[in-house]
């Protein structure tokens, strides 16, 4: 079955210390990689994504994610965190099942808190 | 250009009464999903339109649960008789026609359902 793991319900960082936020996954075929951030009682903002290329994505933010095809695995990462990146942010794949359209499969989220 | 609307924001029904929620895509987008986000949970998957068509409503419940995308207007996902279970966040995003610019999805603010 299709499905995207975020084994952290919650990551906390001090300030000015870089953050990761994991993310792994399980598709057929290639996979189509998205993170979002949703802050509280809103929508979700649209961070990056990987379709093919380099295995380093550059997104919003500062935001950076690495795709790793043999650990399935697309981290979420900034080198200095912020306290106003604190919010929840989740992990996506299309699902590659469906018919070349873009259902997206999320994850459960993880809440990243960063303290100054 | 205005981003992905949803409305109403917040939306309070009693159990056994009906909940329409709108969504309007962004201006050149003829493609609209909709997620249901339960409380402390990632957002699934409910249903997929296109203008005038339903092409996917693997993940909408099927009673009560209905949704259309006409051809002119919003798009509007029906909930009737709703239940206490019902309540839950419901995002809509849209994206433009095939190409590459496609695979994003761009998220509306959610409509906030509690049902009493």
């Amino acid at each position: 079955a299709q499905s995207v793991a975020q084994p952290e319900d919650q990551v906390n960082v001090a300030e000015g210390n870089p953050l990761t936020v994991k993310c792994t996954y399980s598709v057929s075929g290639n996979p189509y990689l998205f993170w979002y951030v949703q802050y509280p009682n809103r929508g979700l903002q649209f961070l990056l994504k990987y379709i093919t290329g380099d295995n380093l994505v550059k997104g919003s933010y500062g935001f950076e994610a690495e795709f790793n095809k043999s650990q399935t695995s697309f981290h979420l990462k900034k080198p200095s965190a912020l306290v106003s990146d604190s919010a929840l942010y989740f992990c996506a794949v299309r699902d590659t099942i469906s018919g070349g359209y873009n259902k997206l499969i999320f994850g459960a989220g993880t809440r990243l808190a960063v303290h100054p | 250009n205005a981003g992905v609307m949803q409305n109403p924001r917040h939306l309070v029904r009693r159990r056994g009464q009906e909940a329409r929620l709108r969504c309007s895509p962004m201006k050149g987008h003829s493609h609209v999903y909709w997620y249901r986000q339960l409380p402390e949970e990632g957002l699934k998957f409910m249903v997929y339109l296109q203008k005038e068509n339903i092409i996917d409503e693997s993940g909408m419940p099927k009673e009560r649960f209905s949704a259309e995308f006409p051809k002119e207007g919003p798009s509007i996902l029906r909930i009737q008789q709703v239940v206490r279970g019902d309540s839950a966040a419901y995002f809509c995003a849209s994206s433009p026609p095939a190409g590459w610019a496609s695979y994003e999805q761009y998220f509306g603010p959610g409509t906030r359902l509690t049902v009493t």
